[in-house]
């Protein structure tokens, strides 16, 4: 079935250490993004593309880099994880023009945990 | 005050009720997404609205444009319901890029 598919789906990682998301989607869809979701905050956009090759800063871009060196891969990374970046993280990808083939799809998240 | 508001923002139900779930936004969209996250789950858009009413086996929603409102409805509910169901909105617009503003969300309980 055709969707969006994240790596890994749990993760704990000690303070200082860097890590990469993975978010794959098969939909050929333009855009990409990376949300965080906390308690009682809601879902904040961190980074998006809108293209292979690019990338834009969202609400919460601190700390976090992100790359899409291929249509379909959207990486978002954790260069030095601090305990405020524990979260459950959500990719998604959406079409240019809504309406056509797949809309806006969302991955199954990653709960990150850093101690 | 927030772009996208939702209400009721708790809810309880006894199974075989019929619940509504209002979202109402302030800005120009392009559509509405009714989305359900079960608890420790990932998140599923239910339906992409732009206009009118959809259906989709107990789930009902409609939009009203003009009134920048939009009603989810769950017929006969039971208790696999249980969810929270969030209103995003996409605005209009090439340099949107499809970012979604989201409604704080409606934590539904549905009791057996």
């Amino acid at each position: 079935n055709a969707g969006v598919t994240q790596t890994p789906k749990f993760r704990v990682l000690k303070t200082g250490q860097s890590m990469t998301l993975l978010c794959a989607q098969d939909m050929n869809h333009e855009y990409m993004y990376w949300y965080r979701q906390d308690p009682g905050m809601g879902l904040r956009l961190i980074h998006y593309s809108v293209g292979e090759g690019t990338t834009a800063k969202g609400e919460v871009p601190d700390g976090y880099n992100v790359s899409r060196l291929k249509k379909q891969n959207f990486l978002l990374g954790l260069e030095s994880a601090a305990p405020s970046q524990t979260s459950v993280y959500f990719c998604a990808s959406s079409p240019r023009f809504e309406g056509l083939g797949y809309g806006y799809t969302f991955g199954s998240g990653t709960r990150l945990t850093v101690v | 005050k927030n772009e996208v508001e939702q209400s009721p923002q708790n809810l309880t139900a006894q199974e075989g009720e019929f619940i509504t779930i209002n979202c109402s936004y302030s800005v120009g969209i392009s559509a509405l997404h009714w989305l359900q996250q079960h608890p420790g789950g990932g998140i599923v858009s239910l339906f992409m609205l732009s206009s009118g009413k959809k259906k989709h086996g107990r789930l009902i929603a409609t939009i009203n444009i003009q009134e920048k409102h939009s009603s989810l409805h769950i017929t006969a509910s039971h208790p696999r319901d249980s969810a929270v169901y969030i209103c995003a909105v996409r605005r209009p617009g090439g340099t949107s890029y499809g970012k979604l503003t989201f409604g704080q969300g409606t934590i539904l309980t549905v009791h057996p």
